[in-house]
């Protein structure tokens, strides 16, 4: 079975400066890899995803991410801390194929931008 | 466009009460789901419908879960008996047909539900 482990499940940054969520997954085979931003109250929202050849993603309000296969990770970054960027974020993955729309969560990291 | 809705957003009941929540996915979305966030963890899934039936029910914890989708839109899942250990948010996504191209999950805000 697929696995997430996301690093730190509170992370706490300063506006301004660099936000970096770590996941990393397990299985034999690259799956899709997905992170997800969750505000109080509200539903999950897609930040990005990677589903092909491209490993560095990037998503909506200046986040990307790179899969990088040789250390099994998916790591989130931003180059500048917004306050609007508090929120608790969420790694997934599927398998690729028929079963895609299965995903496996992580924990979640709980970010926190102080002004 | 509309989102996904779900009803009701937070559901207080008592141990061993049955209880019913709904979904509205998005129109004109076939593929429907069910998750399950308890306190501390990530979204875990439950069941996954293309159109009517359900093609995945896999992550039901056991018999007192059920949901129906009659008419491919609205979905109800159903809680019978339910214990403290049910207490979590329930989530709903829909997205178009579900096949080998990957299409997105959109969710709805959830219900939260608290098993006294």
């Amino acid at each position: 079975a697929q696995s997430v482990t996301q690093l730190g499940s509170h992370v706490s940054v300063s506006e301004g400066a660099l936000v970096l969520l770590r996941c990393n997954y397990s299985s034999s085979v690259p799956p899709y890899l997905f992170w997800y931003v969750q505000y109080p109250n509200q539903g999950l929202q897609l930040l990005l995803k990677y589903t092909s050849a491209a490993t560095l993603v990037k998503g909506i309000n200046g986040f990307e991410a790179e899969f990088k296969k040789s250390e099994t990770s998916f790591h989130l970054t931003k180059p500048s801390a917004h306050m609007s960027d508090a929120a608790e974020y969420f790694c997934a993955v599927s398998d690729r194929g028929g079963s895609n729309y299965k995903l496996t969560f992580g924990k979640g990291t709980l970010l926190t931008v102080n002004p | 466009g509309a989102g996904v809705s779900q009803t009701p957003s937070n559901k207080v009941t008592e141990k061993g009460k049955y209880v019913e929540l709904r979904c509205d996915p998005i129109s004109g979305h076939t593929a429907l789901y069910w998750y399950r966030q308890s306190l501390g963890q990530g979204p875990e899934f439950l069941i996954y419908f293309q159109g009517t039936g359900a093609a995945d029910d896999s992550g039901l914890p056991n018999d007192r879960f059920f949901a129906v989708r009659p008419e491919g839109s609205v979905s109800t899942l159903k809680i019978q008996r339910t214990e403290r250990g049910d207490s979590a948010v329930y989530l709903c996504a829909s997205s178009l047909t579900s096949g080998t191209t990957y299409n997105e999950q959109f969710f709805g805000p959830g219900t939260r539900l608290t098993v006294l």
